[in-house]
């Protein structure tokens, strides 16, 4: 079955700094990959998603995110974060079962921003 | 842009009650969900639907079960609500491609007293 671990479950940067959010996933076949960001009393927003082709993906707000399957990782970048990054992030792996596409969560991860 | 309704933000009900989550997409959607969201445990899917009056369980269907008698309308209810199904609740929808994402609903936060 699939999985996605999400390694730091809080992580603190400073205004300006550059990002890096971890995913590694557990998957046997080649997987859909999304990073969603929530903000606090919201529903969960798509940043970001990866099916085929390039392993950078660019998405919304400045993130991108970098596919490595020799390292079973996706992990999300942005290079000089905000004060409205602030939110807490999740990581995804789709499985297309016939019917439709179902998504695997990670557990998040909790983004603060020092000003 | 997609539209995913949930009917309330905010629910107080008392243990026993049975309890209905309801949740609108705009976007003629066939796939829709039901997540349970708790700290430090991620979204755990409940229920998915991929069509009108089609339901399959999730990885935590226990003490829930669902309703989809149109398209665009997924149901969640508690049959006898528990203080552990103290949650916030989210509901999403997506086309059935295996490429596409879901899309969120801004949740509704039960509290079961």
């Amino acid at each position: 079955a699939q999985s996605v671990t999400q390694p730091d479950i809080h992580i603190t940067v400073s205004e300006g700094a550059s990002l890096e959010l971890r995913c590694n996933y557990s998957y046997g076949a080649t997987p859909y990959l999304f990073w969603y960001v929530q903000s606090p009393g919201q529903g969960l927003q798509l940043l970001l998603k990866y099916f085929s082709g390039d392993t950078l993906v660019q998405g919304i707000k400045g993130f991108e995110a970098e596919f490595k399957r020799s390292q079973s990782s996706f992990n999300l970048r942005k290079p000089s974060v905000h004060w409205s990054d602030a939110a807490e992030y999740f990581c995804a792996v789709g499985t297309f079962t016939g019917g439709g596409n179902k998504l695997t969560f990670g557990t998040g991860t909790q983004l603060k921003v020092e000003l | 842009d997609v539209k995913v309704t949930q009917s309330s933000r905010y629910l107080v009900k008392r243990t026993g009650e049975k309890v209905f989550l309801e949740c609108v997409q705009d976007m003629d959607h066939e796939n829709m969900f039901w997540y349970r969201q708790d700290p430090g445990l991620g979204l755990r899917l409940i229920y998915f639907s991929y069509d009108v009056k089609m339901k399959e369980k999730g990885d935590i269907p226990e003490g829930y079960s669902v309703s989809r008698e149109k398209k665009e309308r997924f149901s969640l209810i508690l049959e006898s609500a528990s203080t552990n199904q103290t949650s916030m609740y989210l509901c999403a929808s997506s086309s059935p491609a295996g490429n596409q994402p879901q899309h969120f609903g801004d949740g509704t936060r039960l509290s079961i007293l």
